[in-house]
């Protein structure tokens, strides 16, 4: 499969779950990144990673944690979310600093209940 | 403190048309402005950029303007197709890994 793949496309979970989202790229990228949009609301970045190794964190709650095992899969674990968590999380990558165009997953539809 | 402005919510362009969409911003180290398109239940995608250090690319019926002393960018699609019909987002690039969405304008395209 090409591009940037995002499982699972729906989640619905309550305030005590532990659950993760995945994010699997075939382009070769070597920087991935985590966004979230709220309804009515920007995209807002939360986390970069570049050759594995996080390079930004846009002041997100711990309760998002993020996981870069190698350049191809990003994870983001979710704990003790609340309900204003429930938004559209995306997935991106792009080959390094020098490529601005990002590739985006279809995204995962979080709903916190 | 919202960096990136679009304030047009919605855009309503006939069919062959020319579309404008427009995007403000505040920051003057952004070094790299794109526009990305998104569909329903998709991801958005990569449309077209335009570096700081010019004032127009022109990418098949995409064509971006930046106006740098104005703070001001604007994609134009002409003609515009039903199948444009998407929401689209002016993203500029502030250096490192950093890209910053504007809010999106939706555009419709009536047949």
């Amino acid at each position: 499969e090409t591009g940037v793949t995002q499982t699972p496309r729906h989640l619905v979970m309550g305030m005590t779950n532990k659950k993760s989202l995945k994010c699997e790229q075939h382009l070769g990228h070597n920087a991935m990144y985590w966004y979230k949009q709220s309804a009515k609301k920007p995209l807002e970045l939360m986390f970069v990673y570049n050759f594995k190794e996080q390079t930004e964190n846009n002041s997100v709650p711990s309760r998002f944690s993020p996981e870069c095992p190698n350049s191809s899969h990003l994870f983001l674990h979710l704990h003790t979310l609340q309900p204003e968590d429930s938004a559209l999380y995306l997935c991106a990558s792009s080959q390094g600093i020098l490529n601005y165009g990002y590739t985006f997953g279809s995204g995962t539809r979080l709903t916190v209940v | 403190d919202q960096q990136v402005k679009q304030n047009s919510p919605s855009l309503s362009v006939q069919e062959g048309r020319i579309s404008i969409l427009n995007c403000d911003y505040t920051n003057s180290m952004f070094d790299y402005f794109l526009w990305y398109k998104k569909y329903p239940a998709e991801g958005p995608t990569f449309l077209i950029s335009i570096s700081s250090i010019k004032d127009k690319n022109e990418d098949g019926r995409f064509t971006v303007f930046l106006n740098k002393s104005a703070k001001h960018l604007s994609l134009h699609i002409v003609p515009s197709q039903p199948g444009d019909s998407a929401v689209y987002f002016c993203a500029p690039h502030t250096g490192g890994f950093k890209t910053i969405f504007g809010a999106g304008t939706r555009l419709f395209v009536k047949a």
